[in-house]
C-alpha cells in the first residue's frame, strides 16, 4: 500500500502564470481534499473531490479549480497566479468523505 | 462559516513537563475534531481525534477533552520528550450537504527543552 503522493515538490511562477499540481491518492481512497497552507498559518480548505465530484469547497475563488480522476488521482489548477498564491499545497485522501485524512508531502509554490 | 481559534502560539516546557493546547470552535454543528502534529518541513499526521458524542480520549501520552457546551477542546501531551518539538494543530469539521468541510487553527509551535 502507498502513502499520497504530490508532485512536483517546489514550483516557481510568475504573477499571471497558471499552474497544476497533482496528487495520488492512497491506495482504496476515493476522496481528496486540496489545502492551502501559508507560512506559520494552519490548512485552508480549498476544496474536495468525492468520486471525481466537487464535493464541498472552501473560500477560494473560481480561479482554484480541480479534477479527480477515475484513478481517484486529482490535480489542482490555479489560473492568473497573485503573489499572495505562494504557500505549500497539501493534498489530503480519505477512504470516504468523512473518514480519516491522511496528507501528501505537499508542493511549495513561489509566485514572483 | 466556522471559526477556530488557537492558543497559545508558541508553548515552550521543559522535558518531562507536561504541555497544553487549547481550541476554541464557533458551529455547534460541528462533530469532529482532530488533531495534527506537523514537524518542519514535513506534512501533517493525525495524533489523535475525538467525536463530539465522546468527552475525552486517551492514547498513551497524549489525550484530548472535549466541552461541547462551551465550544472547547484540548490536547494534553504529559512527559513531554524533545521528539514532541513540532506545530500542533487543532481542527473542526461541520458536515453541510454530505461533504466534510473543516477548519483548522493557526497551529502551536510545542518547543521541548532537554
Amino acid at each position: 500500500e502507498t502513502g499520497v503522493t504530490q508532485s512536483p515538490t517546489h514550483l516557481i511562477k510568475t504573477r499571471g502564470q497558471q499552474v497544476t499540481l497533482r496528487c495520488s491518492s492512497q491506495s482504496g481512497h476515493n476522496t481528496v481534499s486540496w489545502y492551502q497552507q501559508a507560512l506559520g498559518q494552519g490548512p485552508q480548505f480549498i476544496f474536495q473531490y468525492y468520486r471525481e465530484e466537487e464535493n464541498g469547497r472552501g473560500n477560494f475563488p473560481p480561479r482554484f479549480s480541480g479534477l479527480q480522476f477515475p484513478n481517484y488521482s486529482s490535480e489542482l489548477n490555479v489560473n492568473a497566479l497573485e503573489l499572495d498564491d505562494s504557500a505549500l499545497y497539501l493534498c489530503a485522501s480519505s477512504f470516504s468523505s468523512g473518514d480519516e485524512q491522511f496528507f501528501g508531502p505537499g508542493t511549495r509554490l513561489t509566485v514572483l | 462559516g466556522e471559526n477556530v481559534e488557537q492558543h497559545p502560539s508558541t508553548l515552550s516546557v521543559q522535558e518531562g513537563d507536561s504541555a497544553v493546547i487549547k481550541c476554541t470552535y464557533s458551529d455547534s454543528a460541528s462533530n469532529y475534531f482532530p488533531w495534527y502534529k506537523q514537524e518542519l518541513g514535513k506534512r501533517p499526521q493525525l495524533i489523535i481525534d475525538i467525536r463530539s458524542n465522546v468527552g475525552e480520549k486517551k492514547d498513551q501520552r497524549i489525550a484530548v477533552t472535549l466541552n461541547k457546551t462551551a465550544k472547547h477542546f484540548s490536547l494534553h501531551i504529559t512527559e513531554t520528550q524533545p521528539e514532541d518539538s513540532a506545530v500542533y494543530f487543532c481542527a473542526s469539521r461541520e458536515a453541510s450537504g454530505g461533504s466534510y468541510i473543516p477548519t483548522f487553527g493557526r497551529g502551536t509551535s510545542l518547543i521541548v527543552h532537554p
